[in-house]
Parts: C-alpha cells; sequence; structure tokens
C-alpha cells in the first residue's frame, strides 16, 4: 500500500545544531508540504514542493530548508536548531495532477531543541 | 490575507448532546473549506470537504459565504468523536489551517 512517513518519530538535539527530518511517500504525489503544529497556533505551513527541483517558502520558512531530488522525498533541515524550534513537524503530500486539497499525512516527528 | 478562525481551544459535550465546532475565515476569493481530524495515535485526515455537501460519521458542515462560516455539526454525539478537528481553507494547492479545536465527548 502506498503511504508517507518520517524519521525520526522523535528528536532531541541541542541549540544550534543542524537537524534533518525525512518524508518519505510512496504515492507517487508531485506536491508535498512541511508543517509544524503548536498549541494555539494549530498547523503552519514551513515550505511546500510542486514537483522535482521545485520547492517555496510557506508561512513560516525562516530557519528552515528543504530540497527535492526527485519525487518520493522532501527533507527538512534545520540549519542552526533554536528552542523556538521545538515543535511536532508533519509532513504531507497530495496529488498535483488535479487540483485537489486532500493532502495525505505522516505519522509526525517530535522535535525538541535544549 | 487568507486566515482560519477556530474560536474555541476545547469544546467538552456529553455523549447524545449536539456538537458544533466553529470555523470562520476571510478569503477575497471563492473559498474552497475543509474540515480535518486527529484522533488519538492517528494521523491527521480528510473528514470532508464542502464541495461535496456530504455527511461523514454524522457530521456535516454548510458554507455561508454571507457569514464567512463554516461550522461543523453533528446531532448527537459520540465518544469515538473525541479528536482534534481542523478547519482548513484551501488555495493555490495549499491549505491554511485554524488552530484547531480538542472535541471531547463525556459518557
Amino acid at each position: 500500500d502506498a503511504e508517507i512517513t518520517q524519521s525520526p518519530r522523535h528528536k532531541i538535539t541541542e541549540t544550534g545544531r543542524q537537524v534533518t527530518l525525512a518524508c518519505h511517500q510512496t504515492w507517487n504525489h508531485n506536491n508535498m508540504f512541511w508543517y509544524r503544529q503548536d498549541l494555539g497556533h494549530g498547523l503552519r505551513l514551513i515550505h511546500y514542493s510542486y514537483g522535482v527541483h521545485d520547492t517555496n517558502k510557506g508561512e513560516v520558512s525562516d530557519g528552515y530548508s528543504v530540497s527535492r531530488s526527485n519525487t518520493e522525498d522532501l527533507p527538512l533541515t534545520l540549519e542552526s536548531a533554536a528552542s523556538s524550534q521545538t515543535s511536532v513537524y508533519f509532513c504531507a503530500s497530495s496529488d498535483g495532477a488535479v487540483l485537489t486539497y486532500e493532502q495525505y499525512f505522516g505519522p509526525g516527528t517530535r522535535l525538541t531543541v535544549t | 490575507a487568507q486566515r482560519v478562525t477556530q474560536p474555541e481551544k476545547l469544546l467538552s459535550v456529553f455523549k447524545g448532546a449536539p456538537v458544533e465546532l466553529k470555523c470562520n475565515y476571510s478569503y477575497s476569493g471563492s473559498p474552497e473549506l475543509f474540515w480535518y481530524v486527529q484522533y488519538s495515535r492517528q494521523r491527521l485526515q480528510l473528514l470532508l470537504r464542502h464541495i461535496s455537501r456530504e455527511s461523514i460519521k454524522g457530521f456535516t458542515a454548510d458554507l455561508n459565504k454571507g457569514e464567512t462560516s463554516f461550522h461543523l455539526k453533528k446531532p448527537f454525539a459520540q465518544e469515538e468523536d473525541s479528536a482534534m478537528y481542523y478547519c482548513a481553507l484551501g488555495y493555490g494547492n495549499k491549505l491554511v489551517f485554524g488552530a484547531g479545536t480538542i472535541l471531547r465527548v463525556k459518557s
């Protein structure tokens, strides 16, 4: 069955370190998204991609970067982790062939920056 | 700018009582609105979309353009409805989410 996975599921890191969160989908979806989930803010879009080599900034992109070298993967990198980036991170994908807003979400990665 | 407002962080009701989760939006174009749900230990998933005019698990939501609202309703709450509910606005293949409302259904 097609799915979307994230790794690691839990990560503790120190302030200033570079961290990369992986997202892999086997839906063959063109669109991929990264969100962070925080109480009181809901889900906020960090970066998104509409296809290979395409990346775009979302609402809260400062301190984050992504790259899209193939259809399946959209890794999220925190260049220099800060305590404000402690959050739960969700990856999602959707079919880019049609205009659709049904996004399929991964299980999430809980990141703690100490 | 696009914005989705869910005024209630937590809604607690008794089993069998009616439920209404409020959602208001701000968008200059023609809105596409959705409700997503996250049950405990499960992934966020689409519950329903306004364009389908469907009832899913007993839930319905009507788009009111005059009041810019898309409230989620269910006449009789069940314990298994307890979850986090997000209202979302779609534009340009992206979604803008509200802050979410936790629904707790008490027995």
